[in-house]
């Protein structure tokens, strides 16, 4: 299996630009999560989705913040406008409900200049 | 609230020392315990999890962790470090079980390990 594959790895830009995460779950998982890792703050959850579905959006700093699911092989999480704070590396994971165990992707490093 | 807590930030040792990393969770009941570790510039990977059964797990690359239900804790051990452990070591918590939250993994505040030569 070719594990969970996000796109792009590394992404500068700047302010006020939108920006476009991608990633594609491992085959077979019904569970997505993205998470951003910073310094300050650690692994965060920002949502994760159940077949599809977006079960838990808390996480999600402001409304420049939005993620889809449109079909059990993809998921995008968009920021528009960036800002220089949203600076960090965002994961994706997957899951299946009978193992509970989080695989993540490389993740993508975002800068905002 | 729901949480884990891994007490050390940063720990350094030296080559061949034992390790040990606390970490503890605040959930009551039946909960699925995982450890990962994050090796500089990569992603998280499992290093080993308990689902049930001996409290002992035993994971990858000489790693084991023991859960003791009276005190809400999985703490993370090996008995020989060496110098490629350096990494950040996470410790996370499903209580879907309890919370309806399904898979989501609640995780620590990670402890990053540093072993010297």
């Amino acid at each position: 299996d070719a594990g969970v594959i996000q796109s792009p790895r590394h992404e500068v830009t700047e302010m006020g630009q939108e920006v476009t995460l991608r990633c594609k779950p491992i085959s077979g998982h019904d569970y997505l999560f993205w998470y951003r890792q910073t310094m300050m703050r650690g692994l965060e959850l920002l949502i994760y989705f159940n077949n599809n579905v977006p079960i838990d959006d808390s996480g999600m700093p402001e409304d420049r913040f939005s993620a889809k699911m449109p079909n059990a092989s993809f998921s995008t999480l968009k920021i528009q406008p960036s800002e220089p704070r949203d600076s960090a590396v965002y994961f994706c994971a997957s899951s299946m409900t009978e193992t509970g165990e989080l695989f993540f992707g490389e993740g993508s490093r975002l800068t905002v200049l | 609230a729901q949480s884990v807590s891994q007490h050390n930030h940063h720990v350094i040792l030296s080559e061949a020392a034992s390790l040990e990393l606390g970490c503890n969770y605040s959930y009551g009941g039946t909960v699925n315990l995982f450890w990962y570790v994050q090796y500089p510039g990569q992603h998280l990977q499992l290093l080993l999890k308990y689902f049930s059964g001996d409290p002992l797990v035993k994971g990858i690359k000489g790693f084991e962790a023991e859960f003791i239900k009276s005190k809400f804790s999985f703490n993370l051990r090996k008995p020989s470090v060496q110098w490629s452990d350096t990494a950040e070591y996470f410790c996370a918590v499903n209580a879907g079980i309890l919370t309806g939250g399904g898979n989501k993994l609640t995780f620590g505040t990670g402890t990053q390990l540093k072993v010297e030569l």
